[in-house]
């Protein structure tokens, strides 16, 4: 079956722009996690979607960053108004249920993410 | 303060030749453990876990690891690598109380040479 998708792959803007970075879990996975790998801060968790459950929105580094889940499927990462710190690799996980110490994340392949 | 840590930033190894990944971890109790690889162009992949019970973990690939509480270590090792082995390879914890999300650590690259 399909894996986690992720699009676009690769995303160049313009400092001050707004992207949205889209993500397909894999069909019957009811969570979804973002995360985000850069030179300067390795890999780290920026929001998890559980059902219909309040997000945890924990790891978002600033309000300029939101994420929507839609139907409890696809779900979307926005990032106002880009600064250059922002260029990094965004990750799309999705697991069977949360309780991430028992369900595999899956994860997608990423969007490359370069603010000019 | 509770974290991850892979010391070493870079590992070269000849192709055939063993191999070992260091993983340490510091919490009040022992977190659930993971490693993942990613490869090139590709996503993370789940290599292997530990919740409890048996402290050598089989994963796929020809990979185990050995959790040691004693030393707060959870090691990655393959007795012989190949060249497709090439990659970068994070340790990733989920704290004892069971949050939801992983924790990285900031990962080893491998390569291997002929």
């Amino acid at each position: 079956g399909a894996g986690v998708s992720q699009s676009p792959s690769n995303k160049v803007t313009e400092k001050g722009k707004d992207v949205e970075l889209r993500c397909d879990p894999i069909s019957g996975h009811t969570a979804l996690y973002w995360y985000r790998q850069s030179l300067g801060q390795g890999l780290e968790f920026l929001i998890y979607f559980q059902g219909n459950s309040a997000p945890d929105k924990s790891g978002l580094p600033s309000d300029r960053f939101s994420a929507e889940r839609t139907g409890g499927s696809v779900s979307t990462l926005t990032i106002q108004r880009t600064q250059q710190e922002d260029s990094a690799v965004y990750l799309c996980a999705s697991s069977l249920s949360g309780r991430a110490f028992y369900n595999e994340q899956f994860f997608g392949p990423g969007t490359r993410l370069t603010v000019l | 303060a509770q974290s991850v840590t892979q010391p070493d930033i870079h590992i070269t190894v000849s192709e055939g030749a063993s191999l070992e990944l260091r993983c340490n971890y510091s919490y009040g109790a022992t977190p659930y453990l993971f490693w993942y690889v990613q490869s090139p162009g590709q996503g993370l992949q789940l290599l292997l876990k530990y919740f409890s019970g048996d402290t050598l973990v089989q994963g796929i690939k020809g990979f185990e690891a050995e959790f040691k509480r004693s030393q707060s270590s959870f090691n990655l090792r393959k007795p012989s690598v190949h060249w497709s082995d090439a990659a970068e390879y994070f340790c990733a914890v989920v704290p004892p109380w069971g949050n939801e999300k992983l924790t990285f650590g900031t990962g080893t690259r491998l390569t291997i040479i002929p």
